[in-house]
Protein backbone atom coordinates (compact mmCIF):
# COMPACT_ATOMS: atom_id res chain seq x y z
CA UNK A 1 0.00 0.00 0.00
CA UNK A 2 0.93 3.78 0.01
CA UNK A 3 3.23 4.52 3.03
CA UNK A 4 5.48 7.66 3.76
CA UNK A 5 8.57 6.77 5.91
CA UNK A 6 10.76 8.72 7.66
CA UNK A 7 14.01 8.37 9.43
CA UNK A 8 15.78 8.40 12.07
CA UNK A 9 12.03 8.59 14.50
CA UNK A 10 14.30 10.40 17.03
CA UNK A 11 17.39 12.79 17.00
CA UNK A 12 19.42 14.20 19.74
CA UNK A 13 22.12 17.00 18.53
CA UNK A 14 24.92 19.59 20.30
CA UNK A 15 23.96 23.44 19.00
CA UNK A 16 25.20 24.01 16.06
CA UNK A 17 25.82 20.58 14.77
CA UNK A 18 24.37 19.66 11.17
CA UNK A 19 22.02 16.57 10.16
CA UNK A 20 20.00 15.51 7.55
CA UNK A 21 16.55 13.98 8.01
CA UNK A 22 15.10 11.75 5.04
CA UNK A 23 11.74 10.90 4.00
CA UNK A 24 11.32 7.84 1.45
CA UNK A 25 7.52 7.56 -0.09
CA UNK A 26 6.21 4.30 -1.95
CA UNK A 27 4.60 6.12 -5.06
CA UNK A 28 5.11 9.08 -7.79
CA UNK A 29 3.69 12.10 -5.87
CA UNK A 30 2.75 15.65 -6.89
CA UNK A 31 2.63 17.45 -3.62
CA UNK A 32 5.34 16.73 -0.76
CA UNK A 33 5.77 19.39 1.99
CA UNK A 34 8.06 19.66 4.98
CA UNK A 35 6.71 20.80 8.36
CA UNK A 36 7.99 21.83 11.44
CA UNK A 37 5.89 20.91 14.48
CA UNK A 38 7.22 23.10 17.81
CA UNK A 39 6.96 22.50 21.35
CA UNK A 40 3.76 24.71 21.18
CA UNK A 41 2.00 22.07 18.82
CA UNK A 42 2.23 24.22 15.95
CA UNK A 43 2.78 23.32 12.30
CA UNK A 44 4.95 25.60 10.52
CA UNK A 45 5.24 25.07 6.66
CA UNK A 46 8.99 24.39 5.50
CA UNK A 47 8.97 23.56 2.29
CA UNK A 48 7.06 22.69 -0.81
CA UNK A 49 8.88 20.42 -3.18
CA UNK A 50 7.11 17.97 -5.02
CA UNK A 51 10.81 18.13 -6.93
CA UNK A 52 14.52 19.47 -7.09
CA UNK A 53 15.81 21.58 -4.38
CA UNK A 54 14.45 24.77 -2.12
CA UNK A 55 16.70 26.48 0.35
CA UNK A 56 15.80 29.17 3.22
CA UNK A 57 18.52 30.14 5.34
CA UNK A 58 19.83 27.40 7.31
CA UNK A 59 17.63 24.86 6.14
CA UNK A 60 17.60 23.07 2.95
CA UNK A 61 16.02 20.21 0.83
CA UNK A 62 16.19 17.70 -2.07
CA UNK A 63 13.14 15.79 -3.56
CA UNK A 64 14.65 12.97 -6.21
CA UNK A 65 10.85 11.83 -7.22
CA UNK A 66 12.43 9.29 -9.30
CA UNK A 67 13.99 7.49 -6.56
CA UNK A 68 10.88 8.54 -4.40
CA UNK A 69 12.40 10.26 -1.65
CA UNK A 70 13.37 13.58 -0.05
CA UNK A 71 15.81 14.71 2.45
CA UNK A 72 15.75 17.53 4.38
CA UNK A 73 19.44 19.11 5.65
CA UNK A 74 19.81 21.38 8.96
CA UNK A 75 22.91 23.06 9.29
CA UNK A 76 24.45 24.81 12.69
CA UNK A 77 21.24 23.87 14.28
CA UNK A 78 19.76 25.94 17.07
CA UNK A 79 17.70 25.25 20.25
CA UNK A 80 14.99 26.71 18.47
CA UNK A 81 14.99 23.77 15.70
CA UNK A 82 13.64 21.62 18.10
CA UNK A 83 10.61 19.75 17.55
CA UNK A 84 9.44 17.03 15.18
CA UNK A 85 9.82 16.99 11.14
CA UNK A 86 6.92 16.10 9.43
CA UNK A 87 7.18 14.71 5.79
CA UNK A 88 3.68 14.66 4.14
CA UNK A 89 2.60 13.58 0.60
CA UNK A 90 -0.11 13.46 -1.64
CA UNK A 91 0.36 10.23 -4.30
CA UNK A 92 -0.07 10.89 -8.37
CA UNK A 93 -3.29 9.13 -9.22
CA UNK A 94 -6.47 11.03 -8.14
CA UNK A 95 -5.58 11.33 -4.46
CA UNK A 96 -6.62 14.29 -2.43
CA UNK A 97 -5.04 13.80 0.92
CA UNK A 98 -1.50 14.61 2.26
CA UNK A 99 -0.72 11.55 4.13
CA UNK A 100 1.92 12.12 6.52
CA UNK A 101 5.16 10.22 7.92
CA UNK A 102 5.52 9.55 10.97
CA UNK A 103 8.06 12.34 12.13
CA UNK A 104 11.34 12.88 13.46
CA UNK A 105 11.71 14.10 16.67
CA UNK A 106 14.29 16.55 17.24
CA UNK A 107 16.04 17.33 20.45
CA UNK A 108 18.55 20.23 20.32
CA UNK A 109 20.77 20.53 23.30
CA UNK A 110 22.79 23.87 24.19
CA UNK B 1 -7.57 36.70 6.96
CA UNK B 2 -3.63 35.92 7.22
CA UNK B 3 -4.41 32.58 8.31
CA UNK B 4 -6.25 29.84 8.91
CA UNK B 5 -8.32 29.99 12.29
CA UNK B 6 -9.87 26.98 14.73
CA UNK B 7 -12.29 27.72 17.64
CA UNK B 8 -12.25 26.55 20.03
CA UNK B 9 -8.54 26.45 20.60
CA UNK B 10 -9.22 24.00 23.46
CA UNK B 11 -12.46 22.52 24.71
CA UNK B 12 -13.27 20.20 27.56
CA UNK B 13 -16.43 18.38 27.50
CA UNK B 14 -18.23 15.06 29.69
CA UNK B 15 -18.28 11.69 27.70
CA UNK B 16 -21.36 11.33 25.74
CA UNK B 17 -22.18 15.07 24.79
CA UNK B 18 -21.94 16.60 21.19
CA UNK B 19 -19.11 19.00 20.14
CA UNK B 20 -18.41 21.86 17.61
CA UNK B 21 -15.23 22.12 16.15
CA UNK B 22 -14.87 25.08 13.41
CA UNK B 23 -12.44 26.40 11.10
CA UNK B 24 -11.99 29.70 8.88
CA UNK B 25 -9.93 28.89 6.02
CA UNK B 26 -7.26 31.56 4.26
CA UNK B 27 -9.67 33.21 2.08
CA UNK B 28 -9.97 31.72 -1.31
CA UNK B 29 -8.79 28.65 -0.75
CA UNK B 30 -10.98 26.13 -2.20
CA UNK B 31 -9.77 22.97 -0.54
CA UNK B 32 -10.18 22.39 3.00
CA UNK B 33 -8.95 19.49 5.00
CA UNK B 34 -9.61 18.30 8.71
CA UNK B 35 -7.10 15.94 10.59
CA UNK B 36 -6.76 14.32 13.67
CA UNK B 37 -3.18 14.18 16.15
CA UNK B 38 -3.32 12.10 19.04
CA UNK B 39 -1.03 13.03 21.54
CA UNK B 40 2.76 12.10 20.39
CA UNK B 41 1.36 10.33 16.98
CA UNK B 42 1.29 11.60 13.98
CA UNK B 43 -1.24 13.27 11.60
CA UNK B 44 -4.33 11.40 10.85
CA UNK B 45 -6.10 12.60 7.96
CA UNK B 46 -10.15 12.77 8.56
CA UNK B 47 -12.05 14.56 5.22
CA UNK B 48 -11.54 16.71 2.42
CA UNK B 49 -13.94 19.32 1.06
CA UNK B 50 -13.36 21.01 -2.74
CA UNK B 51 -15.47 23.91 -2.69
CA UNK B 52 -18.64 22.58 -0.10
CA UNK B 53 -18.40 19.04 -1.37
CA UNK B 54 -16.59 16.19 0.09
CA UNK B 55 -15.13 14.04 -2.12
CA UNK B 56 -13.01 12.14 0.33
CA UNK B 57 -14.50 11.19 3.51
CA UNK B 58 -12.22 7.74 3.61
CA UNK B 59 -10.74 8.86 7.37
CA UNK B 60 -14.04 9.78 9.49
CA UNK B 61 -13.37 6.94 12.25
CA UNK B 62 -17.34 6.59 12.78
CA UNK B 63 -20.82 7.74 12.03
CA UNK B 64 -20.65 9.61 15.34
CA UNK B 65 -18.28 12.04 13.46
CA UNK B 66 -19.33 14.45 10.72
CA UNK B 67 -18.27 17.83 8.60
CA UNK B 68 -19.68 20.50 6.40
CA UNK B 69 -18.73 23.37 5.02
CA UNK B 70 -20.19 26.43 3.45
CA UNK B 71 -19.57 27.47 0.01
CA UNK B 72 -15.44 28.28 0.07
CA UNK B 73 -15.58 29.05 3.57
CA UNK B 74 -16.22 27.82 6.78
CA UNK B 75 -15.79 24.33 8.04
CA UNK B 76 -17.25 22.58 11.20
CA UNK B 77 -16.49 19.32 12.42
CA UNK B 78 -19.09 17.52 14.71
CA UNK B 79 -18.30 14.89 17.16
CA UNK B 80 -21.44 13.07 18.45
CA UNK B 81 -21.69 11.27 21.59
CA UNK B 82 -18.15 11.98 22.34
CA UNK B 83 -15.82 9.38 23.92
CA UNK B 84 -11.97 9.35 25.72
CA UNK B 85 -10.58 7.52 22.78
CA UNK B 86 -11.79 10.94 20.94
CA UNK B 87 -9.71 13.24 23.15
CA UNK B 88 -6.80 14.70 20.59
CA UNK B 89 -6.09 17.89 18.62
CA UNK B 90 -8.22 18.25 15.73
CA UNK B 91 -6.40 20.13 13.09
CA UNK B 92 -7.50 22.32 10.07
CA UNK B 93 -5.89 23.16 6.67
CA UNK B 94 -6.75 24.81 3.62
CA UNK B 95 -5.15 25.32 0.18
CA UNK B 96 -5.42 26.29 -3.65
CA UNK B 97 -5.81 22.90 -5.46
CA UNK B 98 -2.17 21.63 -5.95
CA UNK B 99 -0.57 24.06 -3.80
CA UNK B 100 0.84 23.33 -0.07
CA UNK B 101 -1.91 22.75 2.73
CA UNK B 102 -1.45 26.07 5.65
CA UNK B 103 -2.60 24.90 8.64
CA UNK B 104 -4.04 26.25 11.60
CA UNK B 105 -2.65 25.98 15.12
CA UNK B 106 -5.93 23.79 15.58
CA UNK B 107 -8.49 22.34 18.86
CA UNK B 108 -7.49 20.51 21.44
CA UNK B 109 -10.21 18.17 22.64
CA UNK B 110 -10.40 16.57 25.74
CA UNK B 111 -13.03 14.27 26.96
CA UNK B 112 -13.53 13.48 30.45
Amino acid sequence: GIQVEQSPPDLILQEGANSTLRCNFSDSVNNLQWFHQNPWGQLINLFYIPSGTKQNGRLSATTVATERYSLLYISSSQTTDSGVYFCAVRFSGGYNKLIFGAGTRLAVHP
Amino acid sequence: GAGVSQSPSNKVTEKGKDVELRCDPISGHTALYWYRQRLGQGLEFLIYFQGNSAPDKSGLPSDRFSAERTGESVSTLTIQRTQQEDSAVYLCASSFIDSPLHFGNGTRLTVT
